[in-house]
């Protein structure tokens, strides 16, 4: 069966460090989203891309965080000068097409990459 | 815009007996609703979901869910705990029309099993 995955799963890095998450979604999908979820708290919308270009992005998404697929095959997500704060489990997801009212199209969850920052 | 409550962030029932979970949205459009479980250290893996055909859900592992328009609820059921039932549960929202994919969670509610 068909899945989402990622890497790592496990990121250590140094405070003021970029760092780029990977994400391979299921490969006749064309929307794909991040999220992250801080420890013990709930899961939370970071973006959507979808034809190369961001759909929606949250107020958490600033300037230091970007997404790409660079390659048709891979998605990522970018951090350009990590921040304690950023420390968290990042999920990302992918659904074949947009659900609209009359039609639903499940979005498919990664395994997740925990990022640590020291 | 979209929100969901998740009411008690902690449930704790003894094994055998009734789950309720509870979880209450506000859309401005008929949303679909979903119901995620979490295991410690795992990713999000998805229970059930109601996509606007029938109004009672049935997920995996026993748990059912019912959409009620008028409370506004889709309260998570179970008859009969287990010991592996033990995770974190959320509960996520999405706009059926004019948006752009993204769900929004509650806060989750932690159950626990007693033996």
């Amino acid at each position: 069966e068909p899945e989402v995955t990622q890497t790592p799963s496990h990121q250590v890095t140094q405070m003021g460090q970029e760092v780029i998450l990977r994400c391979v979604p299921i490969s006749n999908h064309l929307y794909f989203y991040w999220y992250r979820q801080i420890l013990g708290q709930k899961v939370e919308f970071l973006v959507s891309f979808y034809n190369n270009e961001i759909s929606e992005k949250s107020e958490i998404f600033d300037d230091q965080f970007s997404v790409e697929r660079p390659d048709g095959s891979n998605f990522t997500l970018k951090i350009r000068s990590t921040k304690l704060e950023d420390s968290a489990m990042y999920f990302c997801a992918s659904s074949e097409f947009l659900s609209s009212a009359s039609q639903y199209y499940e979005q498919f969850f990664g395994p997740g990459t925990r990022l640590t920052v020291l | 815009a979209q929100s969901v409550t998740q009411l008690g962030s902690h449930v704790s029932v003894s094994e055998g007996a009734l789950v309720l979970l509870r979880c209450n949205y506000s859309s401005s459009v008929p949303p679909y609703l979903f119901w995620y479980v979490q295991y410690p250290n795992q990713g999000l893996q998805l229970l059930l979901k109601y996509t606007s055909a029938a109004t009672l859900v049935k997920g995996i592992n026993d748990f059912e869910a019912e959409f009620k328009k008028s409370e506004t609820s889709f309260h998570l059921t179970k008859p009969s705990a287990h010991m592996s039932d033990a995770a974190e549960y959320f509960c996520a929202v999405s706009e059926g029309s004019g948006n752009t994919g993204k769900l929004i969670f509650g806060q989750g509610t932690t159950l626990q099993v007693k033996p």
